[in-house]
């Protein structure tokens, strides 16, 4: 069976510091991958999604990007945090073929 | 207009109770509709998928969709304290190819007291 990790689960960093957030996806192969990022009152936000290795569609101009090295794994980074990046991160997986998104556990992120 | 539209609640009912949740929606290309949960601090569940109009039942959850007045809702029959989440809809149009993307609802937090 699929399988999605997402790590760390919390996470607390200063202003103006780097951002690394990693997923991988097991029991699958060339999956369709997203990061969304969900704010208190504001639902769900689709950051990024890459329907494989080294391609990757911005849904949303910020302050952060993403990276797809190998085919389960993607990544989410910041060079400089700001207040504003603040938010509960979700990473999913779709097998292309339908319109069923799996997510993973999320990261707690706060920026002080 | 919003594409979704939620009524975020908070929904308080005891336990036992039927739970309609609802969500409207704009567009009508929309054709798949699902229904996620989610936890507190947790990523979202898929509970119910479904296609175009009419219903469907899994165990104490019916999903219906009627495409003509553009709303879709979700039922919980004898509902249990460990149905408390949020609730939270979505819904797309096959934008062709190999990728799919979902439009979500901003969710309604339920609570089943015991």
């Amino acid at each position: 069976s699929q399988t999605i990790h997402q790590w760390p689960a919390t996470l607390v960093q200063p202003v103006g510091s780097p951002l690394s957030l990693e997923c991988t996806v097991e029991g699958t192969s060339n999956p369709n991958l997203y990061w969304y990022r969900q704010a208190a009152g504001r639902g769900l936000q689709l950051l990024f999604y890459s329907v494989g290795i080294g391609q990757i569609s911005s849904e949303v101009p910020q302050n952060l990007s993403a990276s797809r090295p190998q085919d389960r794994q993607f990544i989410l980074s910041s060079k400089k945090l700001l207040l504003s990046d603040s938010g509960f991160y979700l990473c999913a997986w779709s097998d292309g073929q339908s319109e069923k998104l799996f997510f993973g556990s999320g990261t707690q992120l706060s920026v002080l | 207009q919003k594409e979704v539209e939620q009524d975020p609640g908070p929904l308080s009912v005891p336990e036992g109770a039927i739970v309609s949740l609802n969500c409207t929606y704009s567009n009508s290309a929309f054709q798949y509709f699902m229904w996620y949960r989610q936890y507190s601090r947790k990523g979202p569940e898929l509970l119910m998928y479904t296609y175009s109009s009419g219903n469907k039942e899994d165990g104490r959850f019916t999903a219906q969709v009627d495409k003509s007045s553009k709303y879709i809702s979700l039922f919980i029959r004898d509902s249990q304290p460990s149905d408390s989440a949020t609730y939270l809809c979505a819904m797309s149009q096959n934008s062709g190819g190999s990728n799919y993307k979902l439009t979500f609802g901003k969710g309604t937090l339920l609570t089943v007291n015991p």
